[in-house]
């Protein structure tokens, strides 16, 4: 069972270019997120998806684009890189329930845009 | 708006020196406050759920209580393993189970 998986771990990017991070969850959650991480600042929601087929704009959406391709699998993708950008980026799933509301992150990826 | 406040922001205790991180929060609806452990370069590791004022929680050297407008995560005896920085988060009704608002956090180290 290895839970939250994220690609990739580190990244290196330039002002302008795009790329997409890859999430997958193994654990059967509904709910899947998208969280940047910022020195002095607690976890910021960009993007969530409630259940397969819906995403909704989180905190911070602005430049990011994201996909629930299926219930395990929910990316997110800059377009056009900015140096604003630089942070570590989690992804985060939950059940849902009704019961339980916890989340479980992944590793993270370390991006730099220059 | 929904407020998490953590304090101390970095805490350094020898091992064995109990203390408490605090973490005093705003909201229009408390649905539940999480407790969770990041280790540097990883992702933050669930701790505690608490739902509702007065309720507890322990797991090992750590014990987490909730009162109307904070929470408290003891530590008692710790090790040099507890090093880490701990988040608090509370989740709101009016926002939806989507809506979790997280502190930034307290930095504790253990020196052996």
């Amino acid at each position: 069972n290895a839970g939250v998986t994220q690609t990739p771990k580190f990244q290196v990017l330039k002002t302008g270019q795009s790329m997409t991070l890859q999430c997958a969850q193994d654990m059967n959650h509904n709910s899947m997120y998208w969280y940047r991480q910022d020195p002095g600042m607690g976890l910021r929601l960009i993007y969530y998806s409630a259940s397969e087929g819906t995403t909704d704009k989180g905190e911070v959406p602005n430049g990011y684009n994201v996909s629930r391709l299926n219930k395990r699998e929910f990316s997110l993708r800059l377009e056009s890189a900015a140096p604003s950008q630089t942070s570590v980026y989690f992804c985060a799933s939950t059940s849902g329930s009704e019961v339980s509301y916890e989340q479980y992150f992944g590793p993270g990826t370390r991006l730099t845009v220059t | 708006e929904d407020q998490v406040t953590q304090s101390p922001e970095a805490l350094r205790l020898q091992e064995g020196e109990s203390s408490s991180l605090n973490c005093s929060y705003t909201v229009s609806g408390l649905r539940g406050l999480f407790w969770y452990r990041q280790d540097p370069g990883k992702g933050p590791e669930f701790l505690f759920t608490l739902y509702s004022a007065g309720e507890e929680k322990e797991k090992e050297r750590l014990k987490a209580t909730l009162t109307k407008k904070e929470s408290f995560l003891h530590i008692t005896a710790p090790k040099p393993e507890d090093s880490a920085t701990y988040l608090c988060a509370v989740q709101d009704y009016s926002g939806g189970y989507q809506k979790v608002t997280f502190g930034t956090g307290t930095k504790l180290q253990v020196i052996p």
